[in-house]
C-alpha cells in the first residue's frame, strides 16, 4: 500500500498570491514527481527529483520551484500564482527497484480568481 | 525528444464487447506503464512492462508491450460498467522522467 499524502486537497487564493502545496512520502522512495493536470487530460511534468538536494526541472517549471531537503517531502511553491494555474496538481513518488512504478497522492485542486 | 500517443482518445463501449487501445511511442524505451484515472481521483497504477514482450493480465485488462514497434496495447475483454475510466500510458524516457500519453475515456454502457 502506497502511502502518499498531498495538502491542501483544495484551495482557491487570489491572483497575485504566493503557494506552498505540500508532498510527503513515508515509503522512503527517492524519486518524487510533480505533475500538472486538467480534468481528464494528459499530465505534464513540472519537477521532478532523483533524492535529497536533486531537482530537475520538467516542461511546464519557469513559473514554479521545489526543494528536496528531506527524503520524504517534497513541496511545490508557485511564486505569483495566476488564474491560468488553476488546475490539479499531483505528487508521485517512486522507489529505486526496476520493477517500481509510481505511486500518486490525492492532488490538490487549486483554483485562482 | 519522446512523444507518446494513446488513441482512441475516446471509447464508448458495450458491455460484454472486446476493445483494444494503443499506446504508441517515438523512440525506443523499454518500460512502460498503464494506469487508471476515475473522475475526479488520483491515478492508480494498473500494469509494468519491462521487457520486449511483456505481458500482463489483471482481471478483464491484458497489457503487451512489443519494444521494436514502440507499441503497447491494452485489451479489455467482456467489458463491465465499473472499467469506464481514463487510462493511460506513460513511457520511461530512460532517466526515470515520465511521459504520459493523452488518455483515453472509456464508457462502457449497460
Amino acid at each position: 500500500e502506497a502511502d502518499i499524502y498531498q495538502t491542501p486537497r483544495y484551495l482557491v487564493i487570489g491572483t497575485g498570491k504566493k503557494i506552498t502545496l505540500e508532498c510527503s512520502q513515508t515509503m522512503g522512495h527517492d524519486k518524487m514527481y510533480w505533475y500538472q493536470q486538467d480534468p481528464g487530460m494528459e499530465l505534464h511534468l513540472i519537477h521532478y527529483s532523483y533524492g535529497v538536494n536533486s531537482t530537475e526541472k520538467g516542461d511546464l517549471s519557469s513559473e514554479s520551484t521545489v526543494s528536496r531537503i528531506r527524503t520524504e517531502h517534497f513541496p511545490l511553491t508557485l511564486e505569483s500564482a495566476r488564474p491560468s494555474h488553476t488546475s490539479q496538481y499531483l505528487c508521485a513518488s517512486r522507489g529505486s527497484m526496476s520493477t517500481d512504478t509510481q505511486y500518486f497522492g490525492p492532488g490538490t485542486r487549486l483554483t485562482v480568481l | 525528444e519522446l512523444k507518446v500517443e494513446q488513441n482512441p482518445l475516446f471509447l464508448s463501449m458495450q458491455e460484454g464487447k472486446n476493445y483494444t487501445i494503443y499506446c504508441n511511442y517515438s523512440t525506443t524505451s523499454d518500460r512502460l506503464y498503464w494506469y487508471r484515472q476515475d473522475p475526479g481521483k488520483s491515478l492508480e497504477s494498473l500494469f509494468v512492462l519491462l521487457s520486449n514482450g511483456a505481458v500482463k493480465q489483471e482481471g478483464r485488462l491484458m497489457a503487451s508491450l512489443d519494444t521494436k514497434a514502440r507499441l503497447s496495447t491494452l485489451h479489455i475483454t467482456a467489458a463491465v460498467h465499473d472499467l469506464s475510466a481514463t487510462y493511460f500510458c506513460a513511457v520511461d524516457s530512460g532517466t526515470y522522467k515520465y511521459i504520459f500519453g493523452t488518455g483515453t475515456r472509456l464508457k462502457v454502457l449497460a
